[in-house]
């Protein structure tokens, strides 16, 4: 079967950094893609990852290894509006998504 | 503004009756999908199309009805046959569906509770 693997909470530090983990085994793969989801509200996009390697968009990063299945979206210099739910989605052979059930972010002062 | 809307945004049925989900979009996009997504779990697609006129079943499509009459709608139905209607209902579209960075980009959601 597909699945997408993510802690299913992790609580930070306002200025810190944190690294949000996700594993996936999918029927094929063809891109990596992380969203932001506030509570209530719709997911937005973040970053989009194909190849191996960082790719860094101001404050968050997002690294991808496809031989180890795995990928990591790195927020630096947190901030209380980082709040958030972190989904990780892969898109399969098929060129659908697979979701995560996302990370929920606690950020404290 | 270019975007996707969703209405309503809270939405309140009695068990049995049919219900509709509006979701329009007007950045010219292919592609539109249905998730449901419920506490705990991944977002789950319901239904997809690429193509007006044309439509896909996604994982969980029994209960659901939608149609694609022209390509900045497509609207769904949560017929009474849905077991478990209450979740939060999110309405996707992308460029074009199967090739490269073909990013979905969600509209605000529809909450509905059946009673």
């Amino acid at each position: 079967g597909q699945n997408i693997d993510q802690p299913t909470e992790m609580t930070a530090t306002e200025g810190a950094i944190v690294q949000i983990n996700c594993t996936y085994q999918t029927s094929g793969f063809n891109g990596l893609f992380w969203y932001q989801q506030h509570a209530g509200e719709a997911p937005t996009f973040l970053s989009y990852n194909v190849l191996d390697g960082l790719e860094e968009k101001g404050r968050f990063s997002s690294f991808l290894s496809r031989s180890k299945g795995y990928s990591y979206l790195l927020l630096k210099e947190l901030q209380m509006k980082d709040s958030a739910s972190y989904l990780c989605a892969v898109q399969d052979s098929n060129y659908q998504l697979i979701w995560g059930a996302g990370t929920k972010l606690i950020i404290k002062p | 503004d270019g975007g996707i809307t969703q209405s309503p945004k809270y939405l309140f049925r009695k068990e049995g009756q049919n219900v509709t989900l509006s979701c329009e979009q007007n950045l010219n996009h292919d592609a539109m999908y249905w998730y449901r997504q419920d506490p705990g779990q991944g977002l789950r697609l319901i239904y997809y199309s690429q193509i007006v006129n044309d439509f896909q079943k996604g994982d969980i499509a029994e209960g659901y009805s939608v149609s694609r009459e022209k390509k900045e709608s497509f609207p769904l139905t949560v017929t009474s046959a849905q077991k478990n209607p209450t979740a939060f209902y999110l309405c996707a579209s992308s460029m074009i569906a199967g090739e490269g960075t073909d990013t979905q980009y969600f509209g605000p959601g529809t909450r509905l509770t059946v009673l």
